[in-house]
């Protein structure tokens, strides 16, 4: 089936160590997005790519770094620089990143915990 | 990027339409509206999005008013797996023609049997 896979579903880490969530989409989508979602709040934007070999900071780019080697992959290493990052974390792509009006989808997710 | 206002929650019951309001007042020509719907602990799911015409799939119905300040997401027969958060959210445009989807906290509804 076509999609999203995120793993691990839940991660532990303990404080100083970099961690590293996979996100790989069978999809052909050009732009891969990485949201953070802490609990009751909404997404927000850690980093994004349009293509291969090219990324972005989003809006909470501080302590987090990405490669975007493959197009159907686009991992995200939280670093120990990152000071809060107990949280959900959602991988999403989208199918053109230059046309306003395309679709952007998530995959299911992983959950971070600092321990 | 212009912002969204979603009441925190509603509750409906089973069977009825349930209706969704979202204020986008600040919203530009170009912007286009998506709803998204979360249910605990997975990822957001596309619902329908729009730009200035009244638009319908298979699961809702998206009415945006004329002068494109609000929005309403239209369940037509909600059950109980509708129960999730759903976003309102305005599609943004960054430089070099990126895009983001900027997400609020979103609005809770409740289905009740």
């Amino acid at each position: 089936d076509g999609g999203i896979t995120q793993s691990p579903k839940y991660l532990f880490r303990k404080e100083g160590q970099n961690v590293t969530l996979s996100c790989e989409q069978n999809l052909n989508h050009d732009a891969m997005y990485w949201y953070r979602q802490d609990p009751g709040q909404g997404l927000r934007l850690i980093y994004y790519s349009q293509i291969v070999n090219d990324f972005q900071k989003g809006d909470i780019a501080e302590g987090y770094s990405v490669s975007r080697e493959k197009k159907e992959s686009f991992p995200l290493t939280v670093t120990s620089a990152q000071k809060n990052p107990t949280a959900f974390y959602l991988c999403a792509s989208s199918p053109r990143a230059r046309f306003t009006g395309n679709t952007i989808y998530f995959g299911e997710g992983s959950w971070l915990t600092v321990v | 990027d212009a912002k969204t206002t979603q009441p925190p929650s509603m509750d409906c019951a089973e069977g009825r339409a349930a209706n969704l309001p979202c204020n986008h007042s600040t919203i530009s020509g170009n912007e286009y509206v998506y709803w998204y719907r979360q249910i605990h602990s997975q990822g957001p799911q596309y619902i329908i999005h729009g730009l200035k015409n009244n638009e319908t799939n298979e699961m809702a119905s998206l009415i945006i008013t004329e002068d494109r300040k609000s929005s309403t997401l239209i369940l037509p027969h909600a059950t109980l797996r509708d129960t999730a958060v759903y976003y309102c959210i305005v599609r943004a445009v960054r430089e070099g023609g990126s895009e983001k989807l900027v997400f609020g906290k979103g609005m809770k509804l409740t289905v009740n049997p």
